[in-house]
Parts: C-alpha cells; structure tokens; sequence
C-alpha cells in the first residue's frame, strides 16, 4: 500500500511569489491534515480536511494560505504571495476517519519551502 | 490548553546503553500520546501510542513508553540503543475530542559507536 506522497519535496521561491504544494493522502482514508514546521521549532497543525470539507482551520497562519482538497482525494495547499515566515517543511498526515479518537495520523515526507 | 514539552532538543548516548527520550504533556482532558520519529528524508512513523488501555506500551523497534497520569509524562525507552536509531523523535498528544496533533519540539537522538 502506498503511503502519503507530498510534491514536491523542496521548493525555493522568491517572496511574493506564489507556490503550491500537493498531497496524496493513502487510498480510503477520509481525514486529511497540513502541518507546519518552521527550523528549530515544533510541528505545528494547520488544518484537517474530512474528505472533501474543511473541519477545522484554525491554525491557517493568515488569508494568504488556501488549502482545497479536490473530490476528497488530493489537497493542495497554496501560499500567495509568499513572505519570509513561509518557509518551513509543511506534512501532509491521513487517517481512516472510522470516527476512533486518537487515531493514527500517517506522515508523509514534507515539502521543505525555502523563501528568499 | 494543549502543549507538549520535550526535554532535550539533542540527546546522545553510546551504542548499547539505554535511550531515555522525555515527554511531559498538558491537556484538559484525558489525551490520546504518541511517538513519532522521523529518519532523514522521510516522514514521520509511528512508533507507538496509548489510548488509554495499558499504561506501559510496547512499539516498534524496541522502543516502549509508560504513561504516568500523575506526572503528567509519556517517556520513551529503549534498553540498548543501536546506531540505527538515530533520528528525530517526536511526542504528540491529541485531546479526546479533537484529532489534530499537538507536539513537541522535537529530540535529535545521537548514537556514538
């Protein structure tokens, strides 16, 4: 079984420019997570996607990120324009979503974004 | 309020002693913990967590974790390192009633051979 694929793996943008990011979650898992990591810091959850709607997108830094998940498969994730504070490795995470609390949320392997 | 906090941003040990990685957790309710570690150039794998059966959990790769509700602690172990276990480790914790993860900052684990 496949796991969850993030593209691409790393970018390097220009500020103000505009960039997006993709993930395939696994195959049949309804649940969809974006997180963030800025260098040196924790992990921090942006939004959680439950097929194709948006449940929860509290930790959106600002209206510059747009995340959408087509037809409850793929997501992408937007930022325009983009600013110094962007940069970081964003994780894309499914799960199942058979209504378990704390299920298991499989990572895949970041995109790391670097603004100049 | 959620927070996890990892002491330690960097641990080293020797090869064949014991990894203690420590994680200590806020929550407002009974939480759901995990660790994660991730190797370079990969994502995050799940090495264990506890759902609030057995206090003592046993993952993958002969790492385990005890849940002590008293102290507030999610400790993670292994009898004797191996040099293939270095990597970054994370703890997460997620309240009973939300599903998005809280974690901490992270443990870079060296093995010296």
């Amino acid at each position: 079984e496949a796991g969850v694929t993030q593209f691409p793996s790393h970018s390097v943008i220009e500020k103000g420019q505009t960039v997006t990011l993709r993930c395939d979650p696994i195959s049949g898992h309804d649940n969809l997570y974006w997180y963030r990591r800025v260098m040196g810091k924790e992990i921090k959850f942006l939004l959680h996607f439950v097929k194709e709607s948006k449940q929860d997108e509290s930790g959106m830094p600002n209206n510059r990120f747009l995340a959408e998940r087509t037809g409850g498969t793929y997501s992408t994730l937007k930022v325009q324009p983009a600013e110094l504070e962007d940069s970081g490795v964003y994780f894309c995470a499914s799960s199942q979503g058979t209504g378990g609390l704390g299920e298991t949320q499989y990572f895949g392997p970041g995109t790391r974004l670097l603004v100049l | 309020a959620q927070s996890v906090t990892q002491l330690g941003s960097h641990v080293s040990v020797s090869e064949g002693a014991l990894v203690l990685l420590r994680c200590n957790y806020s929550s407002s309710v009974p939480p759901y913990l995990f660790w994660y570690v991730q190797y370079p150039n990969q994502g995050l794998q799940l090495l264990l967590k506890y759902t609030s059966a057995a206090t003592l959990v046993k993952g993958i790769n002969g790492f385990e974790a005890e849940f002590k509700k008293s102290e507030t602690s999610f400790h993670l172990t292994k009898p004797s390192a191996h040099m293939s276990d270095a990597a970054e480790y994370f703890c997460a914790v997620t309240p009973n009633h939300f599903n998005k993860f809280y974690f901490g900052s992270g443990t870079k684990l060296n093995v010296k051979p």
